[in-house]
C-alpha cells in the first residue's frame, strides 16, 4: 500500500497568511487519485480538492493544490479564522489510504 | 444535493454483534460507491471498504478485510456496516461517505457519524 506522510503535524499562522501543507507518498500516485479533506472538530470531513487541483462544489479559490508524482501540496492563501482544521492528504492506488493530518491553528 | 443520514450512537459489549446504516439516495450508476471511514478518538481517518452503489462489489482495506462486512439494499439506497464480534478497540466514530470514479475515489458526501462504543 502506498503511505502517505503529511508536514508539518501542527502549523500556527496568523489570519490573512498563506499556508503550504505537504503531503508526501511512499511511492508515485497517479495524479486523478491526489484528494484533500478538511475536518473540523466534532464534524465529518469535507472534500477540498480532487485529482491534485479540482476544487469540489464550494470550495473558495483561496484553496489550491499542486504537485505530481510523489510530492502534493496544499495551499490556503489568506487565511481566515474559520481555517482551523485538521488537513488529510488521500490517494487511491490499490485502495484508498489517508495520511496522518496536518493540524492547522489560526492565532 | 445528496444527503447521507446515518444510524444513531450505539453501546455495546465485547464479543456482542452490531449492524449500522448509512441512508442515501437509490443512486444505481455503478459511477458511484459508498465507503465507510473509522476515525478512533483522537485519532486520524481510515477508509475501511467501500460497496458499488450499481453492481453491490465490495472492496476492502486489507487492515480490515475479514474484520467487518459491507452491504447494501438498493431498495432502501441504504448501506450497512456490521461486525460479528465487536472488541473494545472498535470504540470509534464510523463516517460513511459517497464516492464517485470521476472524483477519483474521493469521498464527496458524508453522513454525520455513528459513534460506537464497546465496553464491558
Amino acid at each position: 500500500d502506498i503511505v502517505l506522510t503529511q508536514s508539518p503535524g501542527t502549523l500556527s499562522l496568523s489570519p490573512g497568511e498563506r499556508a503550504t501543507l505537504s503531503c508526501r507518498a511512499s511511492q508515485s500516485v497517479i495524479s486523478t487519485y491526489l484528494a484533500w479533506y478538511q475536518q473540523k472538530p466534532g464534524q465529518a470531513p469535507r472534500l477540498l480538492l480532487y485529482g491534485v487541483s479540482s476544487r469540489a462544489t464550494g470550495i473558495p479559490d483561496r484553496f489550491s493544490g499542486s504537485g505530481s508524482g510523489t510530492d502534493f501540496t496544499l495551499t490556503i492563501s489568506r487565511l481566515e479564522a474559520e481555517d482551523s482544521a485538521v488537513y488529510y492528504c488521500q490517494q487511491y492506488g490499490s485502495f484508498i489510504t489517508l495520511g496522518q493530518g496536518t493540524r492547522l491553528e489560526i492565532k | 444535493e445528496v444527503q447521507l443520514v446515518q444510524s444513531g450512537a450505539e453501546v455495546k459489549k465485547p464479543g456482542e454483534s452490531l449492524k449500522i446504516s448509512c441512508k442515501g439516495s437509490r443512486d444505481s450508476s455503478i459511477n458511484y460507491w459508498i465507503g465507510w471511514v473509522r476515525q478512533m478518538p483522537g485519532k486520524g481517518l481510515e477508509w475501511m471498504g467501500i460497496i458499488n452503489s450499481g453492481d453491490s462489489a465490495t472492496r476492502y482495506s486489507p487492515s480490515f478485510q475479514g474484520q467487518v462486512t459491507i452491504s447494501a439494499d438498493k431498495s432502501t439506497g441504504t448501506a450497512y456496516l456490521q461486525w460479528s464480534s465487536l472488541k473494545a478497540s472498535d470504540t470509534a466514530m464510523y463516517y460513511c461517505a459517497r464516492g464517485a470514479t470521476h472524483l477519483g475515489y474521493a469521498g464527496d458526501f458524508w453522513g454525520q457519524g455513528t459513534l460506537v462504543t464497546v465496553s464491558s
